[in-house]
């Protein structure tokens, strides 16, 4: 079961312009949502991440916004530049114990491609 | 000084082998995991480890046994390979708070496994 989803699978933006990236996730218990940045033949970097309790967290040029009563939440790229070119994950996880514990549900992913 | 790391980095062999992977954190860190990322990039976990205790097993076939000697390790042991066990592998290490579970997760850069 996927209980989360992204959209889009790809996205060409041109340098300077506004990536956006969204996810939707369906288990209410989720109550954190880390974006992951991947770039080819590396591990998944923490980009970002957001708790239920705010709407929006911005960090530089990224940003995150968050809407708990749509259960959705998505990716603001500000500027983007050539070096964003990578694949972004958005993830979600519970603070639940048990065998949930630390266990991230990942989306499909973004590639995304900045055009310089 | 590499946080994560994986050895090999990439690892071919015949169907039917035995091959075990190995995972070092020199963070600090007590809960360990690994992941499968599939050949469409999508990412799922598979165990998880904490103070050298499995606390996630995900439905991986038991052809796949984890093993922790020390909070620092985490290593992935697979018998008799099948074709689809081709994927990259990534192994995760976080930091356990108490009751706020949701840690950042530092990813390795992956081994890259592929079943002749």
């Amino acid at each position: 079961q996927q209980q989360v989803k992204q959209s889009p699978q790809s996205l060409i933006v041109q340098k300077g312009g506004i990536s956006i990236i969204n996810c939707a996730y369906e288990n209410t218990a989720f109550d954190y949502f880390p974006w992951y940045q991947q770039f080819p033949g590396k591990g998944p970097a923490l980009l970002i991440a957001i708790r239920p309790d705010v709407s929006e967290k911005k960090e530089g040029r990224f940003t995150i916004s968050f809407n708990k009563s749509a259960k959705q939440f998505s990716l603001h790229i500000m500027d983007s530049q050539p070096g964003d070119s990578a694949t972004y994950f958005c993830a979600a996880s519970m603070n639940a114990g048990g065998t949930s514990y630390g266990k991230l549900t990942f989306g499909q992913g973004t590639i995304l491609t900045v055009h310089p | 000084d590499t946080a994560v790391s994986q050895t090999p980095k990439y690892l071919v062999t015949q169907m039917g082998n035995d091959k075990s992977i190995k995972c070092e954190q020199n963070l600090g860190h007590d809960t360990m995991y690994w992941y499968k990322q599939d050949s469409k990039k999508f990412l799922k976990i598979m165990f998880s480890y904490n103070n050298k205790e499995l606390i996630i097993n995900e439905t991986v076939p038991n052809r796949f046994s984890p093993k922790s000697p020390d909070k620092a390790h985490l290593n992935l042991h697979i018998n008799s390979l099948e074709l689809g066990d081709s994927a990259v592998y990534f192994c995760a290490s976080s930091q356990d708070t108490g009751s706020r579970s949701n840690q950042p997760q530092h990813f390795g850069d992956g081994t890259r496994l592929s079943i002749l």
